[in-house]
């Protein structure tokens, strides 16, 4: 089935540790993203890449870091300098840029906590 | 500036009865797109229904309807005959050209639907 994967689900991280979400799309999307939201709260976007090799940082930048080597991959480092990880991450992806009109769709999220 | 606002934070109501969720968008563009996204309990947002500027057509689709006026900027998302699956945090969104690759969100309504 087309979609997008993210992994794992639900991880448990340890202060001063550094974690990585992983991100996959099997849509042939050129555009990915990622976006944190915080319970009750809206989404945020961290970082998107709208092709191999080239990201860009979102509103929230700070304490995360992502690399764009393959078009289907796109993962996720939350970092020991991320104040406050503990968060819903989702991953996303569109066709193209979405200022042109492209749709974006959404994986099943990861949830992470910091113990 | 590009903004989504969704008045209502919560909403419920009793199963059958039918419920319409607000959307009041701003931009200054005068070609975007405007999205509705379902976000079940389990987290995944689920694209609903696209929407461009220039198409005011309102749209059905089973039990869901969409009310597109630009007059006052609404985006008005109706379900009829609810029912307790339709339970869960509904967003509002816009892209344009000024939003760049960004979508821009609103903060959500909770629908809870009772039996």
């Amino acid at each position: 089935d087309g979609g997008i994967t993210q992994s794992p689900k639900y991880l448990f991280r340890k202060e001063g540790q550094n974690v990585t979400l992983s991100c996959e799309q099997n849509l042939n999307h050129d555009a990915m993203y990622w976006y944190r939201q915080d319970p009750g709260q809206g989404l945020r976007l961290i970082y998107y890449s709208q092709i191999v090799n080239d990201f860009q940082k979102g509103d929230i930048a700070e304490g995360y870091s992502v690399s764009r080597e393959k078009k289907e991959s796109f993962p996720l480092t939350v970092t020991s300098a991320q104040k406050n990880p503990t968060a819903f991450y989702l991953c996303a992806s569109s066709p193209d840029r979405l200022q042109t009109g492209n749709t974006i769709y959404f994986g099943e999220g990861s949830w992470l906590t910091v113990v | 500036a590009q903004k989504v606002t969704q008045a209502q934070t919560e909403i419920s109501v009793v199963e059958k009865e039918d419920v319409t969720l607000d959307c009041v968008y701003e931009t200054r563009d005068t070609t975007y797109y405007l999205f509705w996204y379902k976000q079940p309990p389990s987290g995944e947002l689920v694209f609903l229904i696209r929407r461009n500027s220039f198409d005011e057509q309102n749209e059905i689709s089973g039990r869901y309807s969409w009310n597109f006026q630009k007059s006052t900027s609404s985006f008005n998302f109706t379900i009829t005959a609810s029912q307790v699956v339709d339970s869960a945090v509904y967003f509002c969104a816009l892209t344009s050209y000024s939003s760049a690759s960004k979508i821009i969100f609103g903060s959500g309504t909770r629908l809870s639907i009772r039996p």
